[in-house]
């Protein structure tokens, strides 16, 4: 039982390149969540997941696009990074009757140049 | 106003210490109150819910909340190196709400 697993755990982007952040877990949750977190911050929601199908904008969803692949698999994507995307991004998920309790991933550390 | 408010520290202790983390929050509607323990370069993992007002207590740790005051605590009794981590506070409206509202997180170091 892995829990939430994301990849790659590190990447070096430069301005204006695209990538896309993985995550998968195996807990059969419903709710799935992107998250970022910046010295002096916190937890910011970029996007969060109800059910595989749908997805929704959190407090800062700009720049950012996001596919729920099915169950298992909710993927982030920058289509053109910016300096500002710099940060470490958690996957979380949740069962739904209880979305106050989220099980992280152990993050990915991007750095845009 | 932000919504939650959580002091950074950071916060060192010695081995043994009784240890007190707090939040305060300005929205009314917020039932559900928790604390996320983050080791170093991992990601947050939950310690301890509590649902509306009172106290919950689970081993060394209590958490309380004072919903007339808009103010939650976390105690951790006989603090040990391992308790050295940042500790997020986090809130939501409901059980299947599915934004919750993080602090900043404080940062404590227990010395041995």
């Amino acid at each position: 039982n892995a829990g939430v697993t994301q990849t790659p755990k590190f990447q070096v982007l430069k301005t204006g390149q695209s990538m896309t952040l993985q995550c998968a877990q195996d807990m059969n949750h419903n709710s799935m969540y992107w998250y970022r977190q910046d010295p002096g911050m916190g937890l910011r929601l970029i996007y969060y997941s109800a059910s595989e199908g749908t997805t929704d904008k959190g407090e800062v969803p700009n720049g950012y696009n996001v596919s729920r692949l099915n169950k298992r698999e909710f993927s982030l994507r920058l289509e053109s990074a910016a300096p500002s995307q710099t940060s470490v991004y958690f996957c979380a998920s949740s069962d739904d009757r209880h979305n106050y309790e989220q099980y992280f991933g152990p993050g990915t550390r991007l750095t845009v140049t | 106003q932000k919504e939650v408010e959580q002091d950074p520290g950071p916060l060192s202790v010695p081995e043994g210490a009784i240890v007190s983390l707090n939040c305060t929050y300005s929205n009314s509607a917020f039932q559900y109150f928790m604390w996320y323990r983050q080791y170093s370069r991992k990601g947050p993992e939950l310690l301890m819910y509590t649902y509306s007002s009172g106290n919950k207590e689970d081993g060394r740790f209590t958490a309380q909340v004072d919903k007339s005051s808009k103010y939650i605590s976390l105690f951790i009794r006989d603090s040990q190196p391992s308790d050295s981590a940042t500790y997020l506070c986090a809130m939501s409206a409901g059980a299947g709400s599915y934004q919750l509202t993080f602090g900043k997180g404080t940062k404590l170091s227990v010395i041995p």
